[in-house]
């Protein structure tokens, strides 16, 4: 079964300073692997996605992460957050035919 | 086009009350699913659907039943309600399983007391 990791549970962050918020997962075979968001009080919204092709996947809002298939990670980066992009962050994964597995997600606060 | 609905949005239940979870998609979306949310642990798979008539288990499918018989509509039943189901609940639903999108509802925060 596949299953993922978000080490991170908690991330506090001045605006301006740089994000990387970590995901490993653990499946063999070929996976397709994506950020959601989730904004305080909303649902979950896609930030971007990464199927095959360029390892470095660039989503919406200035976000992109980076898939390193032999550490078996996709970490999520941005270069200068902003205060709105305090939120939850989850990585999640699926192999062709399966439903989406979730990390725990990671809470992140950007201080003005 | 409304997407993914969810209600009711916010819902207390007593221990041993049963309710349904209602949602709905207008994008001919074959496959649905159920999540709960919990601190700490993501969203976890509670059941899911590949079509019409067709349903199946996730992760956590204790103490919930779905049903399918449209496509557009996939409501979770809670049959009898314990405090260990208190959860942000939701549906979610995509072209297929490994679409490159998946849509979800705005969530129904249940609080079983």
């Amino acid at each position: 079964a596949q299953s993922v990791s978000q080490h991170n549970h908690h991330v506090i962050l001045s605006e301006a300073a740089s994000l990387e918020l970590g995901c490993n997962y653990s499946y063999g075979g070929t996976v397709n692997l994506f950020w959601y968001v989730q904004y305080p009080g909303q649902h979950l919204q896609l930030l971007l996605k990464y199927f095959s092709g360029d390892p470095l996947v660039k989503g919406i809002k200035g976000f992109e992460a980076e898939f390193i298939k032999s550490k078996f990670s996709f970490n999520l980066r941005k270069p200068s957050v902003q205060w709105s992009d305090t939120a939850e962050y989850f990585c999640a994964v699926n192999n062709a035919g399966n439903m989406l597995t979730f990390g725990g997600g990671t809470r992140l606060m950007v201080k003005p | 086009n409304a997407g993914v609905t969810q209600t009711p949005k916010f819902q207390v239940l007593k221990t041993g009350q049963s309710m349904t979870l209602q949602c709905a998609q207008d994008m001919n979306h074959e496959y649905m699913s159920w999540y709960r949310q919990d601190p700490g642990m993501g969203l976890r798979l509670i059941h899911y659907s590949v079509g019409a008539g067709i349903t199946d288990q996730g992760e956590v499918p204790n103490g919930y039943n779905v049903s399918r018989s449209t496509t557009e509509d996939f409501p979770l039943r809670l049959l009898s309600a314990a405090p260990s189901q208190t959860s942000v609940y939701f549906c979610a639903s995509s072209l297929w399983p490994s679409a490159p999108e998946a849509f979800f509802g705005q969530g129904t925060r249940l609080t079983v007391v």
